[in-house]
């Protein structure tokens, strides 16, 4: 299996940061991989698409790029509601995988 | 408007067997890919399985392959989870999961939108 490797796996930031998430793949993935956000007691929602393909009605500070095996998430001004834990999840093989997540606090 | 209802978790013994049962409504649920994936207590993302659109292909996570099966009721806008042999680390939440997908002309490339997700529905194994 694919194994993601996100780093890090949690990290401080204040309002109106630039926050970056890495997502790194065991192996070459192309550019199939999303991007995913969870807060507590809540299902995910999604971000990014094939890397960075914004999903409708995710707010523009949001980015994804990267391709191969190594990927990042960028939020360009963090907001309140951006404190969450963010998940890559590649969809180049079978079984899919996600990273192990990263916690912004 | 989307939704997808899970319904069946409970708590079951070691070696037990139960059924999830997800209940989609607002869209055309016969030309989506249908996907599970679990959260462990406090712990990440595990995508599980997936199915077609016509139940003509399903794939598995290695852990669960041999022990769950996922399937699909068209008719009844419905998709299902069976699992048998159940084990204490399948204990999560399973969530009930469309796949949108999303397909790139310019390079005939497919992707995984998982673009709607239940609210989830708590599986505890347990003696």
């Amino acid at each position: 299996a694919i194994q993601m490797t996100q780093s890090p796996s949690s990290l401080s930031a204040s309002v109106g940061d630039r926050v970056t998430i890495t997502c790194r793949a065991s192996q070459g993935i192309r550019n199939d991989l999303g991007w995913y956000q969870q807060k507590p007691g809540k299902a995910p929602k999604l971000l990014v698409y094939a890397a960075s393909t914004l999903e409708s009605g995710v707010p523009s500070r949001f980015s994804g790029s990267g391709s191969g095996t190594e990927f990042t998430l960028t939020i360009s001004s963090l907001q309140p509601e951006d404190f969450a834990t963010y998940y890559c999840l590649q969809d180049y093989g079978y079984p899919r995988t996600f990273g192990q997540g990263t916690k912004v606090e | 408007e989307v939704q997808l209802v899970e319904s069946g978790g409970t708590l079951v013994q070691p070696g037990g067997s139960l059924r999830l049962s997800c209940a989609a409504s607002g869209f055309t649920f016969n030309i989506y890919w249908m996907t599970w994936v679990r959260q462990a207590p406090g712990k990440g993302l595990e995508w599980v399985a997936n199915i077609h659109q016509e139940s003509r292909k399903r794939f598995y996570l290695d852990s669960v392959e041999g022990r769950f099966t996922i399937s699909r009721d068209n008719a009844k806008n419905s998709l299902f989870l069976q699992m048998n042999n159940l084990r204490a680390e399948d204990t999560a939440v399973y969530y009930c999961v469309r796949d949108r997908e999303y397909h790139d002309v310019s390079t005939e490339s497919w992707y995984d939108v998982f673009d709607f997700w239940g609210q989830g529905t708590l599986v505890t194994v347990s003696s």
